[in-house]
């Protein structure tokens, strides 16, 4: 069964720095990885996604992440962190012969002034 | 609308009322997908329909839960004699088409609180 892992409950990054959120995942067949934020009582928002390809993924708001298949991990990235990148990151992962998507417990990013 | 609605916003409902919460996709997303999030937590999987179809439904954590979808839009998740472990945000998503590199558009979710 396929499962998510974000190893950290909360990050904390100075405005203007580079941020990272982990994630790794594990599934059986070919791995459809997915970023999504989440405002308070809002639903949850897609960033990126890997398919196939080029293992960097570019996606929103100037966020990024790395595929990295022996590693199995998916970390998310800026550059260059906003105050308002501050909210809670889900990593999400579907297995090649699944439809439904199973997701990390989040990551709270808080970007500080 | 341009989003998924969710309806109620927020439902406050005693031990053992039934419940009914209401989603309506995008106009033309053929997936449909419900997921429980409880405090803290992130959305775990309850069920998923393909138009009017119900494909998947192991995530229901009891007989007590229910989803349809009859004419393939609208979707209601009914939860009967509800149990104070019901509490928890329900979102709904919907994404264009069957296939993995579809994203999922969620809603804004409801949030259920069991007295």
């Amino acid at each position: 069964a396929q499962s998510v892992a974000q190893p950290e409950d909360q990050v904390n990054v100075a405005e203007g720095n580079p941020l990272t959120v982990k994630c790794t995942y594990s599934v059986s067949g070919n791995p459809y990885l997915f970023w999504y934020v989440q405002y308070p009582n809002r639903g949850l928002q897609f960033l990126l996604k890997y398919i196939t390809g080029d293992n960097l993924v570019k996606g929103s708001y100037g966020f990024e992440a790395e595929f990295n298949k022996s590693q199995t991990s998916f970390h998310l990235k800026k550059p260059s962190a906003l105050v308002s990148d501050s909210a809670l990151y889900f990593c999400a992962v579907r297995d090649g012969g699944d439809d439904k998507i199973i997701f990390g417990k989040g990551t709270r990013l808080h970007i500080l002034p | 609308g341009a989003g998924v609605s969710q309806s109620p916003r927020y439902k406050v409902a005693k031990r053992g009322q039934d419940v009914a919460l209401r989603c309506d996709p995008i106009s033309g997303h053929v997936s449909l997908f419900w997921y429980q999030q409880a405090l803290g937590q992130g959305p775990e999987f309850l069920t998923y329909f393909q138009n009017e179809a119900q494909l998947d439904k192991s995530g229901l954590p009891s007989d007590r839960f229910f989803a349809e979808r009859p004419e393939g839009s609208v979707s209601t998740l009914k939860i009967q004699r509800t149990q104070q472990e019901d509490s928890a945000v329900y979102l709904c998503a919907s994404s264009l088409a069957r296939g993995n590199n579809q994203p999922q558009h969620f809603g804004d979710g409801t949030r259920l609180s069991i007295l």
